[in-house]
């Protein structure tokens, strides 16, 4: 079975800090992609980053980048430079085209930002 | 801005009540999704579009009766709701179903009395 395990219900950081979420998924699959997602009080879920499994590099979008150990099926999200807008829940994603596409989430990370 | 709008963004209904949860996306995907969401928990899968094709987890209740018009409007028919029905209801698209970054709407909270 497909699965995606985040460790850590709850995080905090001090502002302008660096925090590390953790992310682990099992498969057999070779081919997959991964996402984290980030869900604000306001609700909308938004994507922070995409990774493609066949590629060794690891994603980075601007404060946000990843650490991407495939062999260990690690995927974990780090948040540089952490701003009060950071605050939010945060969901690891997989998604290796079954059932039509479907993203299997972790049970997410509430990421708190103190000023 | 999103460019998954959702209507309407709350809604409370009776148990015996018709309603219908309505979506669209202006950005050309050829897949559309529900996904209901409890406090606290992640998205759960409740039906695709793909290309046209519908795909539904099997453990939705048949209250629930997706629609999918065009390639660009998904809508989610109510029907003889439960109080446990009660959630976040999301939309979503992306270009195809494996893959791409699928994009959210800002949900429609549903309260059933």
């Amino acid at each position: 079975a497909q699965t995606v395990t985040q460790s850590q219900p709850e995080m905090s950081v001090q502002e302008a800090e660096t925090v590390t979420l953790s992310c682990t998924y099992d498969t057999s699959e070779s081919d997959y992609y991964l996402f984290w997602y980030k869900q604000p009080p306001s609700r909308q879920m938004i994507l922070v980053i995409r990774q493609e499994a066949y590629k060794q590099q690891n994603a980075t979008e601007n404060r946000f980048s990843v650490n991407f150990q495939k062999a260990a099926k690690s995927f974990s999200l780090k948040i540089s430079d952490s701003q009060l807008g950071d605050a939010a829940m945060y969901f690891c994603a997989y998604d290796y085209g079954g059932s039509q596409g479907n993203l299997i989430f972790g049970k997410g990370t509430k990421l708190s930002v103190k000023p | 801005d999103t460019e998954v709008t959702q209507t309407p963004k709350h809604l409370v209904m009776g148990m015996t009540n018709k309603k219908s949860l309505k979506c669209e996306q202006h950005m050309g995907h050829r897949a559309m999704y529900w996904y209901k969401q409890k406090a606290k928990k992640p998205p759960e899968l409740m039906f695709v579009y793909s290309y046209e094709k519908l795909s539904i987890n099997e453990s939705v209740p048949s209250r629930f009766s997706p629609e999918c018009p065009n390639s660009s409007l998904l809508n989610l028919h109510l029907h003889a709701l439960q109080p446990e029905d009660s959630a976040l209801y999301l939309c979503a698209s992306s270009q195809g179903p494996f893959g791409n970054t699928i994009y959210f709407g800002e949900g429609s909270w549903l309260t059933v009395v």
